[in-house]
């Protein structure tokens, strides 16, 4: 069964701090993906990688940093949280382009807020 | 102009019902269509994707699209209580960027 893990479910996070979420895939997926969801914009892109030790901006990559040292594993950072990133933030991997492959398998989500 | 434009909702219709979900896109770059779905407190799981105009029907669920129009529709016949989350449109192009672009999602509610 495929699968998507996020290391948590809920966190609370003080201004200035630095939050690290992570996630892992164990479906050998090359593409990773760190997506955030805020009520009426729908899920936005934050940062992608499709191999080891890379990483491609997505549309609101500011405030963010993200790091894939093993295939399976990318996590995400805060640098230093702001109330603004008060999120839910999705994980996701997919398979390499194919014809028809385009589906991207997604993690349970982790709430963040920043207090 | 948004790259991706769907109505948030909520959508309430009681059970049975036939549902309408639509997205216009103005990127015609756009190669595959896409439908997630996403339950409360969990991640988006594809519902439907097709990669050509017309319909692509699963069993309730019908999938329609228009490239000329660059409009996407889901319908879902004898709509059921289980049927209640948010739906997502999604779009894919094989090239640039290797990552989907989303709706902002319509929620949906089916009244038993």
């Amino acid at each position: 069964d495929v699968k998507v893990t996020q290391s948590s479910r809920y966190l609370v996070k003080r201004t200035g701090e630095k939050v690290f979420l992570e996630c892992v895939q164990d479906m050998d997926h090359e593409n990773m993906f760190w997506y955030r969801q805020d009520p009426g914009l729908g899920l936005r892109l934050i940062y992608f990688s499709y191999d080891v030790k890379m990483k491609e901006k997505g549309d609101i990559p500011e405030g963010y940093s993200v790091s894939r040292e093993k295939k399976e594993r990318f996590s995400l950072i805060l640098e230093s949280a702001s109330t603004n990133q008060t999120s839910m933030y999705l994980c996701a991997s997919s398979a390499p382009d194919r014809i028809g492959n385009t589906e991207a398998f997604f993690g349970q989500g982790t709430r963040l807020t920043v207090v | 102009q948004k790259e991706v434009e769907q109505d948030p909702g909520p959508l309430s219709v009681p059970e049975g019902a036939i549902v309408s979900l639509n997205c216009t896109y103005s990127n015609s770059a756009f190669q595959y269509f896409m439908w997630y779905r996403q339950y409360s407190r969990k991640g988006p799981e594809l519902l439907m994707y097709t990669y050509s105009s017309g319909n692509k029907e699963d069993g309730r669920f019908t999938a329609q699209v228009d490239k000329s129009s660059k409009y996407i529709s889901l319908f879902i016949r004898d709509s059921q209580p289980s049927d209640s989350a948010t739906y997502l449109c999604a779009f894919y192009m094989d090239t640039g960027r290797r990552a989907l672009t989303f709706g902002s999602g319509t929620r949906l509610q089916v009244q038993p």
